[in-house]
């Protein structure tokens, strides 16, 4: 049962060009959203987050938006570099006792130059 | 500095061996965790120790076993290891249990024969 989901196992972007990368979640209790960045035979680097009780949150080139009616969320990039270049993971907590993050598994975006 | 290190980065072993990971932070987080991530890329918690207290402990063998000498260090163990248990494992910290982002470190690879 895969509560956070990413369904776009890669993307392929245009230096310059926008990056859209989306994530689902099934989970209603979840109440705060993070991204993470991943390059290879490193660790995650957190990227952005979001908060349930608002809807977007935007940091320099990134920014989350959160429709929780859908229980959606998407991460912009704008604009692309090469060096974003990376897995992205979606995750989510419900905010309980134990900040237990649920991930989803991931989006590898190319951009090329 | 490193913010979150393990120890070793890479670890090959053979079935039937035990072997330990290790993993230390500086940033006087509170609250610690271990993620396993499999073949498939699925990032998945495994287990989380607050102030040297287990909070998490998620369906894993109990040939796996967390160990926190003090706050700063969350130390994995596994016996009798199996091929299943090949993956890579990370490390990350969080400041407390209420939220925010949590800090990894750059994994482990384990490979088992």
């Amino acid at each position: 049962d895969q509560q956070v989901k990413q369904n776009s196992p890669s993307l392929s972007v245009q230096e310059g060009r926008i990056s859209i990368l989306n994530c689902d979640y099934t989970n209603s209790m979840f109440d705060y959203f993070l991204w993470y960045k991943k390059y290879p035979a490193e660790g995650p680097t957190f990227l952005i987050s979001i908060s349930s009780i608002k809807d977007k949150n935007e940091d320099g080139r990134f920014t989350v938006f959160l429709n929780k009616s859908a229980k959606h969320l998407s991460l912009h990039i704008v604009p692309s570099q090469p060096g974003d270049s990376a897995v992205y993971f979606c995750a989510a907590t419900d905010g309980g006792a134990t900040n237990k993050l649920i991930f989803g598994t991931g989006t590898l975006l190319a951009v090329q130059p | 500095d490193t913010a979150v290190s393990q120890t070793p980065k890479y670890l090959v072993t053979q079935m039937g061996n035990d072997k330990s990971i290790k993993c230390e932070q500086n940033l006087g987080h509170d609250t610690m965790y271990w993620y396993k991530q499999d073949s498939k890329k699925f990032l998945k918690i495994m287990f989380s120790y607050n102030n040297k207290e287990l909070i998490i402990n998620e369906t894993v063998p109990n040939r796996f076993s967390p160990k926190s000498p003090d706050k700063a260090h969350l130390n994995l163990h596994i016996n009798s290891l199996e091929l299943g248990d090949s993956a890579v494992y990370f490390c990350a910290s969080n400041r407390g249990t209420s939220g925010g982002e949590q800090f990894f470190g750059p994994g482990t690879r384990l490979t088992v024969l």
